[in-house]
């Protein structure tokens, strides 16, 4: 069965950084295509960024330069390195497997942007 | 960018209604389009893929169509559980984009 728990957010405060960290069961990360989506208060939903298989990385231009998508193949996780941190970072933050587009989501972890 | 616009933004409907949801995109993306459920404090949940392929799981009552630029969700014989927010989202090209969501309530 496939499972995705996200983790790490949290309360941060602007300028900042944090990681999250999606760890997967029931499938293999560095096998499939991975991506993280957001979602803010009372909003939609917003894609963030992928890792390819092959490794490659593509980013949504409101995180480009500030976040980093990675795995650890060992871990069978998924990493998201968010720097420089802006109230409008504020949102629940999802992993998800990618097949024809995000198919199997995981529950979310929240990441607050205030002083 | 291709841009993904959704119509209705809401809509109220009671049980048993037959409800359409139309999602066009800014520019022809195939087939590559997917419906989205999302229920308060949940992750989404892919309903539809490639359009018009029912996700394992998923009733038969929904069901997708649309090819290029037009898409549309259909539930038949709205049930309780299925009041929630729709998006559609094309995975074509990155980045990827969805639609701004429409609103399935009770009327």
């Amino acid at each position: 069965e496939v499972q995705l728990v996200e983790s790490g957010g949290g309360l941060i405060q602007p300028g900042g950084s944090l990681r999250l960290s999606c760890a997967a069961s029931g499938f293999i990360v560095s096998n499939n295509y991975m991506s993280w989506v957001r979602q803010a208060p009372g909003k939609g939903l917003e894609w963030v960024s992928v890792i390819y298989s092959g490794g490659g990385t593509y980013y949504a231009d409101s995180v480009k330069g500030r976040f980093t998508i990675s795995r650890d193949s060992s871990k069978n996780t998924l990493y998201l390195q968010m720097n420089s941190l802006g109230v409008e970072d504020t949102a629940v933050y999802y992993c998800a497997r990618d097949s024809s587009g995000p198919a199997y989501w995981g529950q979310g972890t929240l990441v607050t942007v205030s002083s | 960018d291709i841009q993904m616009t959704q119509s209705p933004s809401s809509l109220s409907a009671s049980v048993g209604d037959r409800v359409t949801i139309t999602c066009r995109a800014s520019q022809a993306i195939r087939n590559d389009l997917g419906w989205y459920q999302q229920k308060p404090g949940k992750a989404p949940k892919r309903l539809i893929y490639a359009a018009s392929s029912l996700q394992s799981g998923v009733p038969s009552r929904f069901s997708g169509s649309g090819s290029g630029t037009e898409f549309t969700l259909t539930i038949t014989n709205l049930q309780p559980e299925d009041f929630a927010i729709y998006y559609c989202l094309q995975h074509n090209s990155y980045p990827l984009t969805f639609g701004p969501g429409t609103k399935v309530d009770i009327k």
